[in-house]
């Protein structure tokens, strides 16, 4: 299957501070990219989606200005948490797929994020 | 609202001792139904994709079928290595964009 590397695998950062999170395709070009959240012993629940060379589209409930998403290139997508808070913490995972691979997406390692 | 609901939220086994998973999906829209594997801490890993009623798909262990209204997870003869948790998830052709399940905890004890 088509790889998709997330980084970092872990981070740990103050209140009130921004984290960037990477998401690339890398044996493929992906036109779309999600942005999912992850609490433990819960279901992915899907926060964002970017499409290449567009702004993202939010969730009901995700607020766009705090979760900044960038998908600059047909290779990479970041998400950025901005003025994080601990209620923040969370397992964030990307997914990538593209019109050839038949609505197959591939998801990331997944990044844990603590704010202390 | 599409709604993807999967039973039972967790199952301890026997190493060896055969059972399914189930997954229920809303049917209206549904264009495909997908099967992922998640170990703690990872991302989920793809297994199997199912488009049409009685289809079947099988990795190893595993067998995924879909019917008209549900789709089962069978694992056969299970060792420990295939304790994770067990995700489904329906693409209802929104873009990509997969609606999933709450997932089912997996055990297997040898």
């Amino acid at each position: 299957g088509a790889v998709v590397s997330q980084h970092p695998s872990w981070v740990i950062c103050k209140s009130g501070t921004s984290v960037k999170i990477e998401c690339r395709s890398l044996d493929f070009q992906a036109t779309t990219m999600f942005w999912y959240r992850q609490f433990p012993k819960q279901s992915l629940m899907l926060m964002a989606t970017s499409n290449e060379g567009s702004k993202a589209t939010y969730e009901q409930g995700v607020e766009k200005d705090k979760f900044l998403i960038n998908h600059a290139s047909l290779t990479l997508s970041t998400l950025t948490v901005t003025s994080a808070h601990p209620e923040d913490s969370s397992f964030y995972i990307c997914s990538a797929t593209s019109a050839r691979m038949n609505t197959e997406a591939f998801f990331g390692q997944g990044t844990r994020l603590t704010v202390v | 609202e599409d709604q993807v609901t999967q039973s039972p939220e967790a199952l301890r086994l026997q190493e060896g001792e055969s059972s399914s998973l189930n997954c229920s999906y809303t049917v209206s829209g549904l264009r495909g139904l997908f099967w992922y594997r998640q170990d703690p801490g990872k991302g989920p890993e793809f297994l199997f994709t199912l488009y049409s009623a009685g289809e079947e798909k099988e990795k190893e262990r595993l067998k995924a079928t879909l019917t008209k209204k549900e789709s089962f997870l069978h694992i056969t003869a299970p060792k420990p290595e295939d304790s994770a948790t067990y995700l489904c998830a329906g693409d209802y052709n929104q873009g990509g964009k997969l609606i999933f399940g709450q997932g089912t905890e997996l055990s297997v004890k040898p």
